[in-house]
Order: C-alpha cells, then structure tokens, then sequence
C-alpha cells in the first residue's frame, strides 16, 4: 500500500518565523509534489522533485523553499513566515507505473496558520 | 504554459442522475495525461481515472467514464448514477512529462452535491 506522511499535521506559526513542513514516502517514487490549497483555487503547485537532490520551482514558489535530501523525504521551507502563506499544504509523491500513467499518492495535509 | 480551468465551482444532482464535470487544459506537449480526483470532505485525495493524450478511446472505470476532445483540450468527468456518496471536490489535473520529471497541475474544483 502506498503511502505518504506529512508532520505536523497542524502548524500554528508567528510572522516572521521559520516553518518547516515535512513528507515521508515510501513508495520509492522519483516525483514528489507540495501543493497549498485554498477555497476557490483548488490545488497550487509549489515546488516539485524528480529524485535526491532536485528541485524545481512550480506554479506558487514565493516565499518557498523545498529540500529533496533523499528518494524518501521531500521538505518544504518557509524562511520567514507570513499570514498569507496560511493555507491546508499537500505532499503527493507519484512516478510513471508500470503502463506509463503516473497516479499521485496524497498525504493527509498540514493545516498551517500563521498569526 | 500548462494550465487547468475548471469553470463549474459547484454542481448539484438527484440521486441516480448522471453528472458530468468540465475541465480545458492548455499545454505544448504532445504526450500528456488528464487525471480525476475526489477530495472527500476529510480533505483525502482519491484517484478516480486517468485519460492519455495518445489514446482516442475515451477510458471508463465503473460509473466513472470521460468525454475526451483532444483538439478542443477539453475533457469531461461523466459519473453515472450518480449516489450521495459522490458527493465532494472533484478535481481535473494535467500531467507531463518535463526534463525526466513529471509536472503536475490542477484545476480549481468542481464541489459537487448529490442529494438523496
């Protein structure tokens, strides 16, 4: 069975500070995915990983960074914290399968506010 | 540019009508993939069915089937019979395939209600 972690589930963080949130795979999928979501845009892309070591910058990346130490964890940074980056935030992993499709794998989310 | 457009933000049946969702999608490639998805109201993720750019053939899973127009970039989401339990966010995504690496993208949701 797939599966995707996420931690912390919640996140409650101040203006201006640091916030790291985390995504554990164990599918061995080269792709992994952050995306925010928030009511009326549906899933926003961050940044993205095709394996150890990469990153690239997806549809939102402001105000982000991501790390890719390893095929398993895939972080994504916030250096300094701001009230518009609240949001639900979703870790997917996803690879191309044996018959070329590549169906993502969703973690169960990280409600982050900050004040 | 790869970009997903989901124009219905919300959606209504009975139960045991049929459904269909829209989605247009814009992208340079030439291979690509179309994903469904469900979110539930728990906020979980469920793959409902996929459509390649290669096949013509509109694909169908259960009660799940698409209307796929290829050189309109559009693509249906056709739920049959449809219960109170389809009831949720559905979301249409653009996959492709980029520097070895797939991109993702999604559109805005479609929050449907089917009532009993």
């Amino acid at each position: 069975e797939a599966a995707v972690t996420q931690s912390p589930r919640n996140k409650v963080a101040v203006t201006g500070g640091k916030v790291t949130l985390s995504c554990n795979q164990t599918n061995n999928h080269n792709n992994m995915y952050w995306y925010r979501q928030d009511t009326g845009h549906g899933l926003r892309l961050i940044h993205y990983s095709y394996g150890a070591g990469s990153t690239e910058k997806g549809d939102i990346p402001d105000g982000y960074k991501a790390s890719r130490p390893s095929q398993e964890n895939f972080s994504l940074i916030l250096e300094l914290a701001t009230p518009s980056q609240t949001s639900v935030y979703f870790c997917a992993s996803g690879d191309a399968g044996t018959d070329n499709y590549a169906e993502q794998f969703f973690g169960p989310g990280t409600r982050l506010t900050v004040l | 540019a790869q970009r997903v457009t989901q124009v219905q933000p919300t959606g209504s049946s009975q139960w045991g009508e049929e459904v269909t969702l829209d989605c247009s999608y814009e992208t340079s490639e030439y291979f690509y993939r179309i994903f469904w998805y469900r979110q539930l109201f728990s906020g979980e993720m469920v793959f409902l069915i996929y459509q390649p750019s290669f096949d013509t053939q509109n694909q169908r899973s259960g009660r799940y089937s698409v209307v796929f127009q290829k050189s309109f970039k559009s693509i249906s989401l056709v739920i049959s019979a449809s219960q109170p339990e389809d009831s949720g966010t559905y979301f249409c995504a653009l996959s492709e395939l980029i520097f070895g690496g797939y991109k993702v993208v999604f559109g805005s949701g479609t929050r449907l209600l089917v009532s009993p």
